[in-house]
């Protein structure tokens, strides 16, 4: 079934650590989004990509980084976390003009 | 760039009374409207969406509209059930080139809806 997998799922990590949150997509879209939300709060466009070797910073300032080498993967990394990068990351995707689908999001907790 | 206000923050009614949540945005040029629907600890769904060469779009239960004019636009549900409870969100876009539209949401309200 055609759908937008990431993991882990939760992840919970001391301060200073290097993180990497995973995003696959089966959906054949060119398109991949990452969005920070915290719980129940409103969602901000972190990092885009329009395609292979194509990524755009968003709206919302992130000391993350991300990568496209495949269509369908889309890692973020963060090189040393900190207890102010807790929060819900959603993956997403979408095709030309056309809706963005979101992933199960990963819940980050920073200790 | 697009700012997107959203009203109420939250929203209660009662099971079968209608419910209507409205957005405004800021950018004229914005021409995609999406509404999703976020369940606790879940991901969010879209429900319904409209283009801004389109006024109205029904879709059973659930509309949205659309005023340019005014910059606002609307979700209605009508005969709302207790599993319609959630946080629903709006966003607005415009097509950033490449086919791709980059969504700004507004804050979300939080509905309940009382059996």
């Amino acid at each position: 079934e055609a759908d937008i997998y990431q993991t882990p799922r939760y992840l919970v990590i001391g301060t200073g650590k290097k993180i990497t949150l995973e995003c696959s997509q089966t959906m054949g879209h060119d398109k991949m989004y990452w969005y920070q939300q915290d719980p129940g709060m409103e969602l901000h466009l972190i990092h885009y990509s329009y395609g292979v070797n194509s990524t755009e910073k968003g709206d919302l300032s992130s000391e993350s980084t991300v990568s496209r080498i495949r269509t369908e993967h889309f890692p973020l990394t963060l090189e040393s976390a900190r207890p102010s990068h807790t929060s819900q990351y959603l993956c997403a995707s979408s095709n030309w003009g056309e809706t963005q689908y979101f992933g199960p999001g990963t819940r980050l907790l920073v200790l | 760039g697009e700012n997107v206000e959203q009203h109420p923050s939250t929203l209660s009614v009662q099971e079968g009374d209608s419910a209507v949540i409205k957005c405004t945005y800021s950018d004229s040029a914005s021409n995609y409207f999406p509404w999703y629907k976020q369940e606790l600890g879940k991901r969010p769904q879209l429900i319904i969406d409209i283009r801004s060469n389109v006024g109205e779009k029904k879709d059973q239960r659930i509309a949205v509209t659309l005023n340019k004019t005014a910059k606002h636009f609307s979700l209605h549900i009508t005969e709302t059930q207790p599993e319609d409870s959630a946080v629903y969100f709006c966003a607005a876009s415009k097509n950033s080139g490449a086919g791709s539209y980059q969504l700004t949401f507004g804050k979300g309200t939080k509905l309940s809806v009382i059996p």
